[in-house]
């Protein structure tokens, strides 16, 4: 069935170094991701987005990454700071089982070593 | 800018008491709503959706029910509240249903003992 998954729940980078957070969507139909951070506590915040039309986007430390041929999703976070640690959560968007959906990951944990 | 609400934000209730949650948008029209619901330390399940005042639609069947007695506020509900009804339920909204990120209110933290 439709499904959106995450390949590591947890992930621990150094200070500094670029994390990349990888994420799996079987849904062809699927047309418009978004990468939210959920800090402890919190609820998620939208982080990025990006449309099937696309490959590549980026942002301020961030670029999602998005390869239709193996329904791949990444997120890669440069020079990642300890106010990055936070799960991750990609979400998928389309018309899934007949209907309009929007379908989350299980999510990936970030540790940011000092 | 378009802010979104929730509360309480901590609640302790015992089992089989009643339970309502309201969440309330403020600078947009016609959002659609949401309630999710977040174990400790796991992802988001859908509960309901609301695509207008009045119109509720329901994931998964539940002791919680929804309502939208007006355009930008969305309650969620409970006659008599389980142990297993604890979590961290979020409200989001977005603009429509068609391929557009929702944005999350703060939560709200759900003790049932």
């Amino acid at each position: 069935g439709e499904s959106v998954g995450l390949h590591l729940p947890t992930l621990s980078v150094q200070e500094g170094d670029n994390s990349i957070i990888n994420c799996a969507y079987s849904n062809s139909a699927s047309d418009y991701f978004i990468w939210y951070k959920q800090e402890s506590g919190k609820g998620p915040q939208f982080i990025i987005d990006i449309r099937s039309n696309m490959d590549k986007r980026q942002g301020q430390r961030v670029t999602v990454l998005l390869n239709k041929t193996v329904k791949h999703l990444s997120l890669q976070i440069a020079a990642t700071q300890p106010g990055d640690s936070a799960v991750y959560f990609c979400a998928e968007n389309g018309v899934i089982s007949g209907g309009f959906k929007t379908i989350f990951g299980a999510g990936t944990r970030l540790f940011v070593k000092a | 800018s378009q802010t979104i609400h929730q509360w309480p934000a901590t609640l302790v209730q015992p089992v089989g008491s009643p339970l309502s949650l309201e969440c309330t948008v403020e600078g947009t029209s016609n959002p659609n709503l949401y309630w999710y619901r977040q174990a400790a330390g796991r992802g988001l399940q859908l509960l309901f959706y609301s695509v207008g005042i009045g119109q509720i639609s329901s994931e998964v069947p539940q002791n919680l029910s929804a309502s939208r007695p007006q355009d930008r506020q969305f309650i969620l509900s409970s006659k008599k509240l389980l142990l297993s009804d604890s979590g961290f339920y979020l409200c989001a909204w977005s603009p429509g249903l068609a391929s557009l990120a929702q944005y999350f209110g703060p939560g709200t933290r759900l003790l049932v003992l």
